[in-house]
């Protein structure tokens, strides 16, 4: 099975900061990738998909990109609702794995 | 509008069985995949495995093949999930989401959270 990993595991930055989230898959995926956002205590949220398309009602500040085995999440202008856990996942095969999460905290 | 309705919590004894319903509405429930996530608690996601509404067609994460069976009744818009020979390592939340055959979860049910103690 292709793994996903995420880097770093944890971020702490500050308001207004650009953040970047890395995903690296074991094997090339095209760019069958989504990010999702879980704020504590709710439910996942799509982002993005194929690696790089806003999903609808998104805010600008957050992009993709990446094709094949490396992938990046970026926010531009970190905002304090953004205090979230990010997961990549990809979705060329079943199984859909998840990476292990990223925790952006602000300082 | 989208809604996906997930069943209550539950609470099951190791070695019993547990079967968790996802209730789709506001869309036509045979055109989109049903996933089933899982996450333990402090942890990240899992994914368990899909089922088409359609035919009724699954795919499981290896690790759980011979344990899950993912079912539904179109006439009712449902989804269910059953995960049998339960252990404290399955103790998580559960999580119900659509999604196209190509591209992200995009409507996610609120979590079942299931605890397995004796």
């Amino acid at each position: 099975d292709i793994q996903m990993t995420q880097s770093p595991s944890s971020l702490s930055a500050s308001v207004g900061d650009r953040v970047t989230i890395t995903c690296r898959a074991s094997q090339g995926i095209s760019n069958y990738l989504a990010w999702y956002q879980q704020k504590p205590g709710r439910v996942p949220k799509l982002l993005i998909y194929s690696a790089s398309t806003l999903q609808s009602g998104v805010p600008s500040r957050f992009s993709g990109s990446g094709s094949g085995t490396d992938f990046t999440l970026t926010i531009s202008s970190l905002q304090p609702e953004d205090v979230a856990t990010y997961y990549c996942q990809k979705y060329n095969t079943v199984p859909r794995t998840f990476g292990q999460g990223t925790k952006v905290e602000m300082k | 509008q989208v809604q996906v309705v997930q069943s209550a919590a539950e609470v099951k004894k190791p070695g019993a069985s547990v079967k968790v319903s996802c209730k789709a509405s506001g869309y036509t429930f045979t055109d989109y995949y049903i996933h089933w996530v899982r996450q333990a608690p402090g942890q990240g996601l899992e994914w368990m495995g899909w089922m088409h509404p359609s035919g009724g067609g699954t795919s499981y994460a290896q690790k759980f093949q011979g344990r899950v069976a993912m079912t539904r009744d179109t006439t009712i818009s449902t989804a269910y999930m059953d995960l049998s020979r339960l252990t404290s390592d399955d103790t998580a939340v559960y999580y119900c989401a659509r999604g196209p055959w190509s591209g992200g979860a995009d409507y996610w049910g609120q979590g079942t959270l299931v605890t397995v103690s004796s």
